[in-house]
């Protein structure tokens, strides 16, 4: 099985533009959750998506959003970038069963200039 | 002001010892534990799992300990490889109210293998 699959796996972008990642999950894993890691912080919940729709937020501001489609798949955007956005994004599929393990892709290094 | 990043603990062993890293969990309701290894340039990696009716669980060469008195988990590697160096997180499960579960990670501690 193909495992979690994130794109692009690097970005430079300026403050003040946005950003789209996209996240494959593992083939029949429906819920896919995003999380932010950096240096500073660790890694922080971002978001939970199920079934296109967001089951549970984390404490980011509005400037991060996200979406699921029908085939699973999700993506995260974040607008008006500041500095403190660099990071490395990853995403998580499960098959969301209880005491199921999340998955992780490779993540997408941004990097806010 | 200056961002300071977080200070991971280092664990150095030789290769072929056996390595421990330890975590503590804040949550008395969490009801399911995940350690995961993270090698540069990669996402987290999961490697065993266990839950609160367990005590100890096993798969190849790692043991997870959890001792929910004192809220504490731990990672045993056996004849420890150079292939594991890397950062190794535990983690905690959380149900959530709208249903899914959300983990709460540890800070991680760097394992670094000598020759």
């Amino acid at each position: 099985k193909a495992g979690v699959t994130q794109t692009p796996r690097y970005l430079i972008k300026t403050r003040g533009q946005q950003v789209t990642l996209s996240c494959s999950p593992i083939s029949g894993h429906r819920s896919v959750s995003w999380y932010q890691q950096t240096p500073g912080q660790g890694l922080q919940f971002l978001f939970e998506y199920f079934s296109e729709t967001q089951r549970n937020k984390g404490n980011f501001p509005g400037r991060f959003s996200g979406r699921q489609f029908s085939n699973s798949r999700s993506e995260m955007n974040v607008s008006t970038l500041e500095l403190g956005d660099s990071a490395l994004y990853l995403c998580a599929s499960s098959p969301d069963r209880a005491n199921s393990p999340l998955h992780f892709g490779n993540g997408t290094r941004l990097t806010v200039t | 002001g200056e961002s300071v990043g977080l200070h991971l603990p280092t664990l150095s062993v030789q290769e072929g010892d056996n390595s421990i890293i330890n975590c503590a969990y804040s949550n008395s309701a969490s009801d399911y534990f995940i350690w995961y290894k993270q090698e540069s340039g990669k996402g987290p990696q999961f490697i065993i799992d266990i839950r609160s009716n367990m005590d100890k669980r096993q798969g190849q060469r790692v043991t997870v300990l959890l001792n929910k008195t004192v809220k504490h988990l731990s990672l045993q590697i056996a004849a420890t490889q150079p292939g594991d160096s890397a950062v190794y997180f535990c983690a905690e499960n959380m149900i959530l109210t709208g249903g899914g579960n959300k983990l709460t990670f540890g800070t991680g501690t760097q394992l670094k293998v000598e020759l």
